[in-house]
């Protein structure tokens, strides 16, 4: 089964920073990758999908790139709402496997 | 609207199965799938296995085969997670989310978990 890598696994930035995510697939994936941002407490929410599109109601500050194994979640402008934890998945095939998780919080 | 809503919190023995329902409305239920993914306390997600509806076809994670059931009553659009021989690894979260997979030309699709249930919180305790 393909696995999937996050880092860092924890961040702390200030509000208006530019944060970066990055996750790999142990092998290629193509395009077929979510990123799903769960805040405390809450249930996960989807994000992204087709690793850059966002999905509908998403701010613009967030965006995705990569392809293949290697890619990445941007926050262009960290917001106070934005602290929670971000997993990509992977869905070009059955195990639909996560990543371990990245936690972002506010400095 | 979608909504997917689960059954109460679960404590369960050792050694005992659950059985974890996800009741589906605001869409038709036979039309998309049915993951479950779990998530013990302070830990990630864990994509635990998937379900059409239409078919009753499963696809289950390799750690979980064996222990578990995907079954749903469409008559009632519902779905169900049993897990069996329980043990204390397995106290968790447990949700249910609908797989939404869209095909955009000849090979590519998306498979996206589109919408959550509110989670059920599964306890195994002695």
């Amino acid at each position: 089964d393909i696995q999937m890598t996050q880092s860092p696994s924890s961040l702390s930035a200030s509000v208006g920073d530019r944060v970066t995510i990055t996750c790999r697939a142990s092998q290629g994936i193509s395009n077929y990758l979510a990123w799903y941002q769960q805040k405390p407490g809450k249930v996960p929410k989807l994000l992204i999908y087709a690793a850059s599109t966002l999905q509908s109601g998403v701010p613009s500050r967030f965006s995705g790139s990569g392809s293949g194994t290697d890619f990445t979640l941007t926050i262009s402008s960290l917001q106070p709402e934005d602290v929670a934890t971000y997993y990509c998945q992977k869905y070009n095939s059955a195990p639909f496997t996560f990543g371990p998780g990245t936690k972002v919080d506010i400095k | 609207q979608v909504q997917l809503v689960q059954s109460g919190a679960e404590v369960k023995k050792p050694g005992a199965s659950v059985k974890v329902s996800c009741k589906a409305s605001g869409y038709t239920f036979t039309s998309y799938d049915i993951n479950w993914v779990r998530q013990a306390t302070g830990q990630g997600l864990e994509w635990m296995g998937w379900m059409n509806p239409n078919s009753g076809n499963t696809g289950y994670a390799q750690k979980f085969q064996g222990r578990v059931t995907m079954t749903r009553n469409t008559s009632i659009s519902t779905a169900y997670m049993e897990l069996s021989s329980l043990r204390s690894e397995d106290t968790a979260v447990y949700y249910c989310a609908r797989g939404y997979r869209y095909y955009y030309d000849s090979s590519g699709y998306y498979y996206l978990f589109d919408y959550w249930g509110q989670g059920t919180l599964v306890t195994v305790s002695s």
